[in-house]
């Protein structure tokens, strides 16, 4: 079965890089039409899409945070990275990861981490 | 980018039909996706583009998209439906981006 982790520090100071490792298994990001997608939930706030990474290494980002973000992934480890530089106290969120699928046009995600809480506070 | 509105907040008796809303203008060009969160757990996808039910979600959740906007029905709503719903599609604008509503707070009296 499809299960997805994330891991990384629950505590980063104000200015620090972020680096998120999502550990997935059942599927491989080497196969078409695999992807994989960072998405972030502050304290009672909604869904907010980070990133994604393609099997073919295509690479996106969200407009208002692609100068901090890198998505990267080690298909022989089935591992994504994500990483987050100049970190602040509003990304004090939960990030999870999940494998992004693509039908009809829409882009869903069908399986998801459990999240890692990340705050940010000197 | 695009924006999704959703209603803050929707209740439904027990049994009853309710429909759970999404806006935008990129639903003219995309399907969205819709996620169930419960408390300190991570999104369910429940509904997803056209027609496309998750296996092990009970059927009595269906979706419908017209125009802007975007709908998620609970046919016959259950204590256990109690939750937030997100929606979400693809940016209009930057085509390969994703969106997601501000999410509904549905309460089951």
């Amino acid at each position: 079965q499809v299960t997805l982790k994330e891991s990384g520090p629950a505590l980063v100071k104000p200015t620090q890089t972020l680096t998120l490792t999502c550990t997935f298994s059942g599927f491989s990001l080497s196969s078409d039409g695999m992807r994989v997608s960072w998405i972030r939930q502050p304290p009672g706030k909604a869904l907010e899409w980070l990133a994604r990474i393609d099997w073919d290494d295509d690479h996106f980002y969200s407009t208002s945070l692609r100068t901090r973000l890198t998505i990267s992934k080690d298909t022989s480890r089935n591992q994504v990275v994500l990483t987050m530089t100049d970190m602040g106290p509003l990304d004090t969120a939960t990030y999870y990861c999940a494998r992004t699928g693509a039908a009809g046009g829409a882009y869903y995600f069908d399986f998801w981490g459990q999240g890692t809480l990340v705050t940010v506070s000197s | 980018s695009s924006e999704l509105t959703q209603d803050p907040a929707v209740s439904v008796a027990l049994g009853q039909t309710v429909r759970i809303t999404c806006q935008g203008d990129s639903l003219r060009s995309y399907y969205p996706s819709w996620y169930q969160q419960k408390p300190g757990q991570a999104p369910v996808l429940v509904f997803y583009g056209k027609n496309y039910r998750p296996s092990g979600i009970p059927d009595r959740f269906s979706g419908s998209t017209s125009g802007s906007t975007a709908s998620l029905t609970i046919t016959g709503a259950q204590a256990e439906d109690e939750a937030d719903y997100y929606c979400n599609s693809r940016d209009s604008f930057t085509n390969h981006h994703v969106v997601f509503g501000g999410g509904t707070k549905l309460t089951v009296l």
